[in-house]
């Protein structure tokens, strides 16, 4: 099975701020891996797909890279709307998913 | 407008039974794989199970495999989860998510693009 870790857990950041956040599979995943964000009592939104592809309607402040085991979810000016939880899945070894534990985000 | 709608949530005894449904609309429903993941309380996602456009593939999560059952109705824009033997651990809030793809040929990349709300289920004596 693959796992999926991410860090850090959390973070404590200032509007303005850069936030990377990182996540890496227990094997090679090439670009399967997705980012979702979640707000306390939401669902998750999906943010980007295929580590780097931009979900429809999602401000371009949010960028993801990697390939292999190692990606990166980025907000590149953090806004008040942006404290939430991410998640980063992977859908290499489709049609079973995992996810990684999450990366809470909130105001420093 | 994509709306998925879950229901069927509630408090039962360890051991009964539940059966959850996700009413969706706005989009052709048949043409879509469909997901359930749940969230227990205070913890992350966990992918609980799949099921193709067609209905007929199908996977679970080691976790719930030989207790839960998905299944759809194409005719009623429907999705189900029939939960038995339910257990302490199976308390958690379940969401219906659509799979959509990236990519063509040989090459595609599944993601979850849009999430119904959520129902709580709540398994305690």
């Amino acid at each position: 099975d693959i796992q999926m870790t991410q860090s850090p857990s959390s973070l404590s950041a200032s509007v303005g701020d850069r936030v990377t956040i990182t996540c890496r599979a227990s094997q090679s995943i090439s670009s399967y891996l997705n980012w979702y964000q979640q707000k306390p009592g939401k669902a998750p939104k999906l943010l980007i797909y295929a580590a780097s592809s931009l979900q429809s309607g999602v401000p371009s402040r949010f960028s993801g890279s990697g390939s292999g085991t190692d990606f990166t979810l980025t907000i590149s000016s953090l806004q008040p709307e942006d404290f939430a939880t991410y998640y980063c899945q992977q859908s290499y070894s489709t049609p079973i998913f995992t996810f990684g534990p999450g990366t809470k985000v909130d105001i420093k | 407008e994509v709306q998925l709608v879950e229901s069927g949530g509630g408090l039962v005894q360890p051991g009964g039974s539940l059966r959850l449904s996700c009413a969706a609309s706005g989009f052709t429903f048949s043409s879509y794989e469909m997901n359930w993941v749940r969230q227990a309380p205070g913890k992350g996602l966990e992918w609980v199970s799949y099921i193709s456009s067609s209905g007929s593939t199908i996977y679970y999560a080691d976790s719930v495999k030989g207790r839960f059952t998905i299944s759809r109705d194409n005719a009623k824009n429907s999705l189900y989860l029939q939960m038995n033997s339910l257990r302490a651990e199976d308390t958690a809030v379940y969401y219906c998510a659509r799979g959509d793809y990236y990519g063509s040929g040989s090459y595609y990349i599944n993601y979850f693009d849009y999430w119904g709300q959520g129902t709580l289920v709540t398994v305690s004596s």
